[in-house]
């Protein structure tokens, strides 16, 4: 059972306009969201978190949306830029452990 | 500032045989992972430390073992290579602060066994 589910494995964007990455969860004990980017031949690294008792937090061009009700959150980033070409994981976990991460969003963002 | 580093970056077993694979962290991070990517699919947790000389099995720990005898060093053992665990290795580590913090990725390591 697929705990952290991103359900489009790809996403292709024009430059400038908004990429909206979405990831859902099933186990209501999560307390505390991540996303992580990866380029190729590189490991992940962190890019903004959300936790339970909110639903946004923003860090520049980049905002994720938790709604608790739906288990779902998404990852908005606006305006998109190639550099942001990448894979983005969904990670959730509760009471400060490990976290359970998702397949991943390959994002595209073509010039 | 290192971070973390894991040893080596790629290698290639046969069938049986044995590997060791390190990580290690220059930030006094309490806690290590040990991920395992396979294509398409996210990161799956194979074991995980929370101090040093503790360890625990996370969601795929059949047919490795660990060892987390100094709080900077997590190492990976593999005591006979399957295909099956043909795979990119990614360490992680992170420090359990307010709430939780994010963790922080070695480079990985790719490992193809024939």
């Amino acid at each position: 059972d697929q705990q952290v589910k991103q359900n489009s494995p790809s996403l292709s964007v024009q430059e400038g306009r908004i990429s909206i990455l979405n990831c859902d969860y099933t186990n209501s004990m999560f307390d505390y969201f991540l996303w992580y980017k990866k380029y190729p031949a590189e490991g992940p690294t962190f890019l903004i978190s959300i936790s339970s008792i909110k639903d946004k937090n923003e860090d520049g061009r980049f905002t994720v949306f938790l709604n608790k009700s739906a288990k779902h959150l998404s990852l908005h980033i606006v305006p998109s830029q190639p550099g942001d070409s990448a894979v983005y994981f969904c990670a959730a976990s509760y009471n400060a452990g490990k976290s359970t991460f998702g397949d991943g969003t390959t994002l595209t963002v073509k010039p | 500032n290192a971070g973390v580093t894991q040893t080596p970056k790629f290698r290639v077993l046969k069938t049986g045989q044995s590997m060791t694979l390190l990580c290690a962290q220059d930030m006094n991070h309490e806690y290590m992972y040990w991920y395992r990517q396979d294509p398409g699919m996210g990161l799956r947790l194979i074991h995980y430390s929370v101090g040093e000389g503790t360890t625990a099995k996370g969601e795929v720990p059949d047919g490795y073992n660990v060892s987390r005898l100094k709080k900077q060093n997590f190492l990976l053992g593999l005591e006979s290579a399957a295909p099956s665990q043909t795979s990119v290795y990614f360490c992680a580590s992170s420090s359990p602060g307010q709430g939780f913090t994010e963790a922080f990725f070695g480079q990985g390591t790719r490992l193809t066994v024939v």
